[in-house]
């Protein structure tokens, strides 16, 4: 048990759908992460959110995007669905202090998005 | 982040130590090297982390080349629930380092 919860668990959409996803963050952790993660692969960074705004982004195009509330919970929205979106999508929450961000992030355990 | 190479799969009887190697040859100064595992439909799991100095945690222990070239994870006694994918990564803790790169791990089966 991390603490990190995320929902749905399983969803099913269909190509052109718009997603969102959710993701409450460990107690007193104030940087939320998401990854993607296709079947038989490691997972992949999209996104960081720190103090509410995005902190660094990997290889994801714009229809990838997110939001970081107050009390530190995050969504990800993903829009124009495509067949290769299909994936585990993990959330992992950390505590950021000043410019140093330790690499001990704390998982969820994903949800689980068919694109059909 | 510096690379990281893994073996794909590593088999360990049970009760038995598990040493899982990694090679990051081009790891700077200031990186540190984490070790996650990841339990079939899972989120990854931390496991330890260190930067030059052998670690030690109830999970396992790190050791890290004096050159610090490689390291090897050790789970001293494995169990059948020890069975999973496992991620070595190179990170820095500052500046633009904010993400985990995984690479494809090494999954460990561990044999009754």
């Amino acid at each position: 048990e991390t603490g990190v919860t995320q929902s749905p668990t399983h969803l099913i959409k269909t190509r052109g759908q718009q997603v969102t996803l959710r993701c409450s963050s460990q107690s007193g952790h104030n940087t939320v992460s998401w990854y993607q993660q296709a079947l038989g692969q490691g997972p992949q960074f999209i996104f960081q959110y720190y103090r509410e705004e995005e902190n660094g982004r990997g290889n994801f195009p714009p229809r990838f995007s997110g939001l970081q509330f107050p009390n530190y919970s995050s969504e990800l929205n993903v829009n124009a669905l495509e067949l290769d979106d299909s994936a585990l999508y993990l959330c992992a929450s950390s505590r950021k202090q000043g410019a140093t961000d330790t690499g001990e992030l704390f998982f969820g355990e994903g949800s689980r998005l068919t694109v059909l | 982040d510096a690379k990281t190479t893994q073996p794909p799969s590593m088999d360990c009887a049970e009760g038995r130590a598990a040493n899982l190697p990694c090679n990051h040859s081009t790891i700077s100064g200031n990186e540190y090297v984490y070790w996650y595992r990841q339990i079939h439909s899972q989120g990854p799991q931390y496991i330890i982390h260190g930067l030059k100095n052998n670690e030690t945690n109830e999970m396992a222990s790190l050791i890290i080349t004096e050159d610090r070239k490689s390291s090897t994870l050790i789970l001293p006694h494995a169990t059948l629930r020890d069975t999973a994918v496992y991620y070595c990564i190179v990170r820095g803790h500052s500046g633009s380092a904010r993400q985990l790169t995984f690479g494809s791990g090494t999954q460990l089966t561990v044999l009754p």
